[in-house]
């Protein structure tokens, strides 16, 4: 069974940009949650679908957001980039909501 | 907001050696789960635990469930080189709340 996917894995971009990451979560799979990882804060909750809604969100401006398809694959979009923003991005995903998570590798975002 | 106080923070040991990591909590989490990551991974999953007191093994690892429900712990038994990496707990509130909570990790070096 493949495991959780995420695109891409790798990424630069400058201050101001706007950056769209791509998470396909294993196959039954109905809930997507992602998280931000940096050196100083640790693991953080963004948010988490299922069923293309969204039941729970973390403590992040809106400028982060995020949708989940009807094929369960998710995005996630932070629009007005700033250096802090420079993290590890992991797509976790579950068979139901409250379940246990399985993380895909992460992309990298480097914002300049 | 919910913390999780993961101890310690990195130990150094000789192969062969057991190790054990601890998180305690001021909440009472419906699950925990411990999860391993390495350098350019996402974090995989070890372990979880549905309910108080419940001690589980998954090969040389062992962990628990707190009594309180505020509490896990993670014992590894004779360690080798290949269980270098930094282990996370996770607690997790359940309902509405499925998100992870994520101690700060212990990060773990094995000499040969």
């Amino acid at each position: 069974k493949a495991g959780v996917t995420q695109t891409p894995r790798y990424l630069i971009k400058t201050r101001g940009q706007q950056v769209t990451l791509s998470c396909s979560p294993i196959s039954g799979h109905r809930s997507v949650s992602w998280y931000q990882q940096t050196p100083g804060q640790g693991l953080q909750f963004l948010f988490e679908y299922f069923s293309e809604t969204q039941r729970n969100k973390g403590n992040f401006p809106g400028r982060f957001s995020g949708r989940q398809f009807s094929n369960s694959r998710s995005e996630m979009n932070v629009s007005t980039l700033e250096l802090g923003d420079s993290a590890l991005y992991l797509c976790a995903s579950s068979r139901r909501a409250s379940n246990e998570q399985f993380f895909g590798p992460g992309t990298r975002l480097t914002v300049l | 907001g919910q913390q999780l106080n993961q101890s310690p923070q990195s130990m150094f040991i000789q192969e062969g050696e057991d190790v054990s990591m601890n998180c305690t909590s001021s909440s009472i989490f419906n699950t925990w789960l411990w999860y391993k990551q390495e350098p350019g991974e996402g974090p995989v999953l070890l372990i979880a635990l549905y309910k108080a007191g419940e001690l589980t093994s998954n090969g040389r690892l062992t962990a628990q469930f707190g009594i309180t429900r505020k509490d896990s712990f993670l014992n590894i038994s004779a360690s080798i080189p290949s269980d270098v990496g930094i282990y996370f707990c996770a607690g997790q509130l359940g309902g509405s709340q499925g998100n992870l909570i994520f101690g700060k990790g212990t990060k773990l070096s094995v000499k040969p």
